[in-house]
């Protein structure tokens, strides 16, 4: 089993769309959790990190389901803007001082007018 | 604020050449340092790490190989690049330990070798 699996997508909709992702990991000790937009060419720049409570950030969601080693990422009102590959990543403990982040392959977000 | 530099962007480099990309943090002190490379069409495969000068840990065996002479440089190299080294290189630093964990990426170096 993959550390951290992700649908690779692509995930193809309309602007407006109300699209969700989710990102399995298989480390129950896993502390924290982001999710990371990179676009075509460009380093990954993180979106948010993803808390026990849930946190939102205007359109974006992000939930964390630590029973079911999974976390999510909803975005409401999709714009033509969204488009990119979304990656999910799980730090599990730290180990000789420092974390060492597992990364998923990414799910490709296509929003068309 | 933090910011992190990555230089050449982009490297067409022949078979056999040497290479050397280097990375640079300014504004955080005793960062965590880490160097990726990313395969077209792939995901991120973490190559190095250092938690401090002179202290390189090496994920991958390869023909590559990274050292940090002062606390905010980090520098990747190899003496013979092999095409299959062609790819998306990313520095990245964090902050360990502390309430952050995030790592934030440099503009990366996009390498052809040929």
């Amino acid at each position: 089993r993959k550390e951290v699996e992700q649908d690779p997508g692509p995930f193809n909709v309309p602007e407006g769309a109300t699209v969700a992702f989710n990102c399995t990991y298989s480390n129950s000790a896993s502390q924290s959790f982001f999710w990371y937009r990179q676009d075509c060419r460009k380093e990954p720049k993180l979106l948010m990190s993803v808390y026990s409570s849930g946190n939102e950030d205007g359109r974006f969601t992000a939930q964390l389901n630590r029973a079911s080693q999974y976390i999510s990422l909803l975005i409401r009102d999709s714009k033509l803007s969204d488009s990119a590959t979304y990656l999910c990543v799980v730090n599990p403990p730290p180990s000789g001082g420092s974390y060492i982040p597992t990364f998923g392959r990414g799910t490709s977000l296509i929003v068309h007018p | 604020s933090q910011t992190i530099h990555q230089w050449p962007a982009t490297l067409v480099q022949p078979v056999g050449s040497p290479l050397s990309l280097e990375c640079t943090v300014e504004g955080t002190s005793n960062p965590n340092l880490y160097w990726y490379r990313q395969a077209a069409g792939r995901g991120l495969q973490l190559l190095f790490y250092s938690v401090g000068i002179g202290q390189i840990s090496s994920e991958v065996p390869q023909n590559l190989s990274a050292s940090r002479p002062q606390d905010r440089q980090f520098i990747l190299s190899s003496k013979k690049l092999l095409l299959s080294d062609s790819g998306f290189y990313l520095c990245a630093w964090s902050v360990y330990p502390g309430e952050v964990h995030e790592q934030y990426f440099g503009p990366g170096t996009r390498l052809t070798v040929t």
